[in-house]
C-alpha cells in the first residue's frame, strides 16, 4: 500500500512553454501533499504543501505565479511550471501524507524536466 | 533560521557498520525523520525518532539527542545495495506535517 505516482516521468519542453505534472496517491486518501525539487547531487528543498481544496502554502523565495499547485481531490495534486525555462530544470518529487499515525510521506518516483 | 548539516560523502566495505550524522540548527519540530535515496530514485523512509534516544528498525538504527542537537543513522552489516544518499528531516508535524532535507550523505559500500 501507501503509492504514490507522477507523471509524466520525464518531459522536454521549449524555453517559454508551459509544463503540468501529475501526483496521485493510488490507495490512499492524501490529506496534503508536498512538492520538492532536486538539482543533481543536492538535497530535496520543499517548494509547497497543498491540502485538498485550499490554496498552496509556498516556501520562501518559491514564486507561485511561476509553479502552480492545484490539489483538486484527495488523490491529485498538479505542479505546472509556467513559462519554463532552463534553469527550471530539475528533478520534481511529490510526496502524500494519509494524516494518519506517524504521517510518514510517501515519495512518487519523480518528473525529470529539461527545459531547451 | 534552520540548518542542518551531515557530512557529504562516507565510505565504508561491506559487513561494516557506519554512522552518519546529522547536527541541526531548528526548533519546533515533532521527531527527526531518517530517509534513503538511490540515485534518480524516490526518498524512502527508514526510521523515525519522536522520542530522545535509539530506535531500532532491522539492520537500520536512529538516534535524537536534542539536547545535544544531534542525530544520527547507524547501518549494520552493510551491504552493497546500501550505496545510496541518506537524508536527515525534521518534521514538523502538526497541520503542515513538513518535512525539511539535511543536506545529505552520499554513502558508498565497497567490496
Amino acid at each position: 500500500g501507501a503509492v504514490v505516482s507522477q507523471h509524466p516521468s520525464w518531459v522536454i519542453c521549449k524555453s517559454g512553454t508551459s509544463v503540468k505534472i501529475e501526483c496521485r496517491s493510488l490507495d490512499f486518501q492524501a490529506t496534503t501533499m508536498f512538492w520538492y525539487r532536486q538539482f543533481p547531487k543536492q538535497s530535496l528543498m520543499l517548494m509547497a504543501t497543498s491540502n485538498e481544496g485550499s490554496k498552496a502554502t509556498y516556501e520562501q523565495g518559491v514564486e507561485k505565479d511561476k509553479f502552480l499547485i492545484n490539489h483538486a481531490s484527495l488523490t491529485l495534486s498538479t505542479l505546472t511550471v509556467t513559462s519554463a525555462h532552463p534553469e527550471d530544470s530539475s528533478f520534481y518529487i511529490c510526496s502524500a501524507t494519509s494524516g494518519r499515525g506517524y504521517n510518514e510521506q510517501f515519495f512518487g518516483p519523480g518528473t525529470r524536466l529539461t527545459v531547451l | 533560521g534552520q540548518s542542518l548539516e551531515q557530512p557529504s560523502e562516507v565510505t565504508a566495505v561491506e559487513g561494516a557498520i557506519v554512522q552518519i550524522n546529522c547536527t541541526y540548527q531548528t526548533s519546533g519540530f515533532y521527531g527527526l525523520s531518517w530517509y534513503q535515496q538511490h540515485d534518480g530514485g524516490a526518498p524512502t523512509f527508514l526510521s523515525y525518532n519522536a522520542l530522545d534516544g535509539l530506535e531500532e528498525t532491522g539492520r537500520f538504527s536512529s538516534f535524537l539527542s536534542r539536547s545535544d542537537s544531534y542525530g544520527y543513522l547507524l547501518l549494520q552489516e552493510l551491504q552493497m545495495k546500501d550505496s545510496a544518499s541518506y537524508f536527515c528531516a525534521p518534521n514538523y508535524g502538526g497541520a503542515t506535517n513538513k518535512l525539511i532535507f539535511g543536506t545529505g550523505t552520499l554513502l558508498a559500500v565497497q567490496p
